[in-house]
């Protein structure tokens, strides 16, 4: 079983629609969970990150943490074209101070 | 956010040459910084930790003959890939961090190494 989980996609919603990426993972001592935005060809810039289980929004970004199901999502409310990237999950293990990154889901927001 | 350059954004050398890879926090001290690889449609992985003054900690399966990590400065980290082969093409990325572990770490530009 991988570390990290996301389904590689592409996922594709309308442009206005909300995008639900999702993430799960393996580890129950993980304590922090970020998401990151790549796009082809360049490194990865963190959107949002969570501690706490429940919800936590940033702008049209919403990240949701539940760790009894070992499950972290992003939502991208208002989906704009310029969404359109590969979004990274990554887990920060509890035992080993590292982190992980899920190989990502690609979204193509449809103008 | 902080700002963290990576230089060069693209290299291409020939089989057996050495390359060199720089990782500079330009707005802080950055007391840890960390490698990854990228291949194409795959994950970012961890090659190796690296702390200001002291030997870098490499992953499993990383060999550290071949990829050489300096973190001679807070400010500055090196990676050399030597007797570079095809294989080694890879989009390199670093990150750094102030704290010890990667978390909110900022990351470079990444360096897409080709050997021909």
């Amino acid at each position: 079983q991988k570390e990290v989980e996301q389904n590689s996609g592409p996922l594709s919603v309308p442009e206005g629609a909300i995008a639900s990426l999702n993430c799960t993972y393996s580890d129950r001592g993980s304590q922090s969970f970020f998401w990151y935005r790549q796009y082809s060809g360049k490194s990865p810039e963190l959107i949002m990150f969570i501690y706490s289980n429940g919800d936590k929004e940033d702008g049209r970004f919403t990240a949701q943490l539940n760790k009894a199901s070992q499950y972290v999502s992003l939502l991208i409310r208002d989906s704009q074209p310029s969404d359109s990237a590969t979004y990274l999950c990554a887990v920060l293990s509890g035992g080993y101070q590292k982190v992980t990154f899920g190989i990502g889901t690609k979204l193509q927001v449809i103008p | 956010g902080a700002v963290v350059s990576q230089h060069p954004s693209r290299v291409i050398c020939k089989s057996g040459t050495s390359v060199k890879i720089e990782c500079r926090s330009l707005d802080f001290q950055a007391t840890t910084m960390f490698w990854y690889r990228q291949f194409p449609k795959q994950s970012l992985m961890l090659m190796a930790t690296s702390n200001e003054g002291s030997k870098a900690t490499y992953e499993q399966g990383v060999e550290k003959d071949k990829f050489l990590i300096n973190h001679a400065s807070l400010t500055l980290s090196t990676l050399t890939v030597t007797s570079a082969h095809p294989e080694d093409s890879s989009f390199y990325i670093c990150s750094a961090s102030e704290g010890a572990v990667n978390t909110e770490a900022f990351f470079g530009q990444g360096t897409r190494l080709t050997v021909v």
